[in-house]
């Protein structure tokens, strides 16, 4: 088990430029989601996907966002135009399709998150 | 309007007594609740889960308790270690885990050795 990647870890760049960030989900992951986080928040929920469906979006997510998952394996989160306003750490979770049973029986369900990408928009 | 709310950012503790975080949430739907544990420049990582169908669930140090009437959950961590310093993150989830997660906004744990 590799866990969650993404890629890049950091990124710098100037208000106005397109920024692209990569996730690879745990392998068995059907879901898979972005979240962004800012200074003093928690985790705020942008947009999922069930294999290559993006089944949700959240208001949070302007018109400058977009998102895919080819081939319901990897994902990326495509930003344009990019402001201030979208300097945060973007996080990116896996998971099985929910609820699952384990061999213990009793429903379990667990989202597991990669490192990051942190966003500085100068 | 917060729907998870973890109304104390941060919460000081001696080495080897009981961290209690606590978290009260508004959304009735909600039916699975997680705790994260958070070092800084990394992403949250699971520490326990339980179901609206229980009242606690307890996995080595950490036991969670859920008080549906109260809408209020708990983390216990006993006892507490040095290596426990993080910021704490209490999530909910609705239709048995069927929509994203909604966070609060953390509690920083400084555990004192």
């Amino acid at each position: 088990d590799t866990g969650v990647s993404q890629d890049p870890r950091h990124k710098i760049t100037k208000r106005g430029q397109n920024v692209t960030f990569r996730c690879d989900p745990i392998s068995e992951h059907n879901r898979l989601y972005w979240y962004r986080q800012t200074l003093g928040q928690g985790p705020e929920f942008l947009t999922y996907f069930q294999n290559e469906a993006q089944l949700e979006k959240s208001r949070l997510l302007s018109d400058r966002f977009s998102a895919e998952r080819p081939k319901g394996s990897f994902s990326t989160l495509e930003i344009q135009r990019t402001e201030q306003g979208d300097s945060a750490m973007y996080l990116c979770a896996s998971s099985r399709l929910a609820p699952f049973r384990d061999r213990l029986g009793p429903l379990s369900y667990e989202q597991y998150f990669g490192p990051g990408t942190r966003l500085t928009v100068t | 309007d917060q729907q998870v709310k973890q109304n104390s950012p941060s919460l000081s503790v001696q080495e080897g007594r009981i961290s209690i975080l606590n978290c009260d949430y508004t959304n009735s739907m909600f039916d699975y609740f997680l705790w994260y544990k958070k070092y800084p420049a990394e992403g949250p990582t699971f520490l326990i889960s339980i179901s609206s169908i229980k009242d606690k669930n307890e996995d080595g140090r950490f036991t969670v308790f859920l008080n549906k009437s109260a809408k209020h959950l708990s983390l216990h961590i006993v006892p507490s270690q040095p290596g426990d310093s993080a910021v704490y993150f209490c999530a909910a989830t609705s239709n048995s885990g069927n929509t994203p997660l909604v966070f609060g906004k953390g509690t920083r744990l400084s555990v004192i050795a």
